[in-house]
């Protein structure tokens, strides 16, 4: 089972609807979670972070974690033409022992928003 | 959020040879990361770096080739050391907070010929 795993897509929405990515991850012990766009030929861009169970908002985006069903997901609404990327979910766990942490990433969900 | 300043850009190298990737970050940070991000794939971490101590290396990735140093608290570099065109990948670097999320460096496009 892989660590992160995301839908690969192209996930295809129209321009105005809601794009719905989602992301499961196999670690119980992972502590916060984010989301990150990544246009062609560019380094990724943090969107979201969320490390408490239920929604978090900002803009257009909404993050949902959820813990017990190892669960987190990223709402877009109002999906414009410049959303289309991929958009990749990664995961931070943090090991106390020596102050190590490490984010592991999914393989990304390619979103197209059709004008 | 951090502001990293990272080149080169992109290099074309000759199999066997090294390149030293460089990172500068505009305020202290006690760890920095880097990563490879294969065409077409998602980031792979290579390895966390903190300033004084030797990098803890992922699986799969070991000092002797891919060498890293971190002699303050706001640069690093990364060698890629005796390079063939397996090697080719666009290399990254990313800091930040836990809970807060990371910022990447601007990459580093390496093709091997």
């Amino acid at each position: 089972q892989k660590e992160v795993e995301q839908n690969s897509g192209p996930l295809s929405v129209p321009e105005g609807a809601i794009a719905s990515l989602n992301c499961t991850y196999s670690d119980r012990g992972s502590q916060s979670f984010f989301w990150y766009r990544q246009y062609s030929g560019k380094s990724p861009e943090l969107i979201m972070s969320i490390y408490s169970n239920g929604d978090k908002e900002d803009g257009r985006f909404t993050a949902q974690l959820n813990k017990a069903s190892q669960y987190v997901s990223l709402l877009i609404r109002d999906s414009q033409p410049s959303d289309s990327a991929t958009y990749l979910c990664a995961v931070n766990m943090y090991y106390d022992s020596g102050g190590y942490q490490k984010v592991t990433f999914g393989t990304g969900t390619k979103l197209q928003v059709i004008p | 959020s951090a502001v990293i300043s990272q080149k080169p850009s992109r290099d074309i190298c000759q199999r066997g040879t090294s390149l030293t990737i460089q990172c500068q970050v505009d305020s202290q940070v006690t760890m920095m990361f880097w990563y490879r991000q294969q065409p077409g794939q998602s980031l792979t971490l290579i390895a966390t770096a903190n300033q004084g101590s030797e990098a803890t290396y992922e699986s799969g990735f070991v000092i002797d080739k891919f060498p890293i140093s971190r002699p303050n608290l706001t640069f690093s570099t990364l060698t890629v050391s005796n390079m063939s065109p397996e090697d080719s990948s666009i290399y990254l670097c990313s800091v930040g907070r836990q809970l807060y999320g990371y910022t990447f460096g601007s990459g580093t496009r390496l093709t091997v010929v």
